[in-house]
């Protein structure tokens, strides 16, 4: 079975740009997930999707972050402008999400950002 | 506000020896804790918790979750090189099939020396 698949793996960006992580879920993964992971830290939830919707971004910066998953497949996390705190690792992960049963989270490889 | 707290936050022993690493939480609506291993990559689920006393085991890994004392403990015997890596703690909500995002403690550097 494929794993979760992120790209690129490391970004480096100046404060104010753009940027955009993309992430293909483990096929037949309903849910995904994701995270920022500050150096030091432990992964922080950002937003989650149950196929096409947003089922919680209460803790992503609206003002700057958006992510989309338009088909229920992909998705991919915009930073728009980046600040120097955003610097950090950003985890995808899915999950098959059985009714009966909460299922573990698998996470892809990560995107390293770097803003200067 | 959910919370989790591992200890310590670093640990280095010498290989053959036993480890615990510990995790406290709070968290509202508590349906499972889990662990990962993360070794400079994606976090790797080692083991997931949702009954109380019930000891998990895979080879030299071992967890048990308390849901009176809210805390979880992962022991590792025998240690060798190749377990060093950061241990993660997370705690998932019940969601009823809502939101289910995990949150994290900070984790522990484990350390292993030859």
């Amino acid at each position: 079975e494929a794993g979760v698949a992120q790209s690129p793996r490391y970004k480096i960006i100046e404060k104010r740009q753009s940027v955009a992580f993309w992430c293909n879920p483990i096929s037949g993964h309903a849910t995904l997930y994701w995270y920022q992971q500050i150096l030091g830290q432990g992964p922080k939830l950002l937003i989650q999707f149950q196929n096409n919707g947003v089922v919680d971004d209460s803790q992503l910066p609206k003002d700057r972050f958006s992510a989309e998953r338009l088909k229920g497949v992909d998705s991919t996390l915009k930073i728009q402008p980046a600040k120097l705190e955003d610097s950090a690792v950003y985890l995808c992960a899915s999950s098959l999400r059985r009714v009966s049963s909460y299922n573990e989270q698998f996470f892809g490889p990560g995107t390293r950002l770097t803003v200067l | 506000e959910d919370k989790v707290v591992q200890s310590p936050l670093s640990l280095v022993v010498h290989e053959g020896d036993t480890v615990t690493l510990n995790c406290s939480y709070e968290v509202t609506n508590f349906r499972s804790l889990l662990w990962y291993k993360q070794e400079k990559k994606a976090p790797t689920f080692l083991f997931m918790l949702t009954s109380s006393g019930i000891e998990k085991k895979s080879g030299r890994l071992s967890s048990i979750l308390d849901k009176k004392e809210l805390f979880s403990i992962l022991n590792i015997t025998a240690t060798q090189t190749g377990d060093s890596a950061v241990y993660l703690c997370a705690v998932g909500p019940y969601s009823g099939g809502g939101a289910d995002g995990l949150t994290f403690g900070k984790g522990t550097h484990l350390i292993i020396q030859p």
